[in-house]
């Protein structure tokens, strides 16, 4: 059984690009949620996407948008960076059997100068 | 809305001690709670959770935690603790229906002292 992956690992941007993390969800599971964690803290809900459609979001700006494939794999994409948005982004995978466990991936560590 | 509370930024702990790490949750809804440890570099890993039936539940690691609904905690123990179990801790809650939104707390960094 696969776990979940996120590419890539690490990523140096400057202040106004964009960004595009993915992450592949472990096998069986249709539910994808992002989080942001920032240096010292909990991690933050972004959103979550269940069967290609946003289920829920927490309080982030509409730069930060996602998609969710056939495959149940995501993209979170940021636009118009800026140095707050340095951190770690994970992504967790889940479905209704799993009893609300979500499974995480490593993390990407987003840098914005 | 729901809310986490961990009042212990940093425990510092003697190996072989026992060691407590304090978790209060706030929600209007039934919740699921967790606990997940974190190590430096890496993502998440659950420890433990809370569904429903028993109030105690236990990791294969020798972690255990307690449900205690009239005081809305949900605190984490270990008897005797080793130098892996550094690391840091979040105590985590979501709702028991609708959509997986978990909320976390601000962590825990539980230091082993040899």
């Amino acid at each position: 059984e696969t776990g979940v992956t996120q590419s890539p690992t690490h990523l140096i941007k400057t202040r106004g690009q964009q960004v595009t993390l993915r992450c592949s969800s472990q096998s069986g599971h249709n539910t994808v949620s992002w989080y942001q964690q920032a240096l010292g803290q909990g991690p933050q809900f972004i959103f979550q996407y269940y069967r290609e459609e946003e289920n829920g979001r927490g309080n982030f700006p509409p730069r930060f948008s996602g998609l969710q494939f056939p495959n149940y794999s995501s993209e979170l994409n940021v636009n118009a960076l800026e140095l707050d948005d340095s951190a770690l982004y994970l992504c967790a995978s889940s479905s209704w059997t799993s009893g609300n466990e979500q499974f995480f991936g490593p993390g990407t560590r987003l840098t914005v100068l | 809305a729901q809310s986490v509370t961990q009042l212990d930024s940093q425990v510092p702990v003697f190996e072989e001690a026992p060691v407590e790490l304090r978790c209060n949750y706030s929600s209007s809804v039934s919740v699921y709670l967790f606990w997940y440890v974190q190590y430096p570099n890496q993502g998440l890993q659950l420890l433990l959770k809370y569904l429903s039936g028993s109030t105690l539940v236990e990791s294969i690691n020798g972690f255990e935690a307690e449900f205690n609904k009239s005081q809305t905690s949900f605190h984490l123990r270990k008897p005797s603790v080793h130098i892996s179990d550094t690391a840091e801790y979040f105590c985590a809650v979501s709702n028991s229906g609708g959509y997986q939104k978990v909320t976390f707390g601000t962590g825990t960094k539980l230091q082993v002292i040899p």
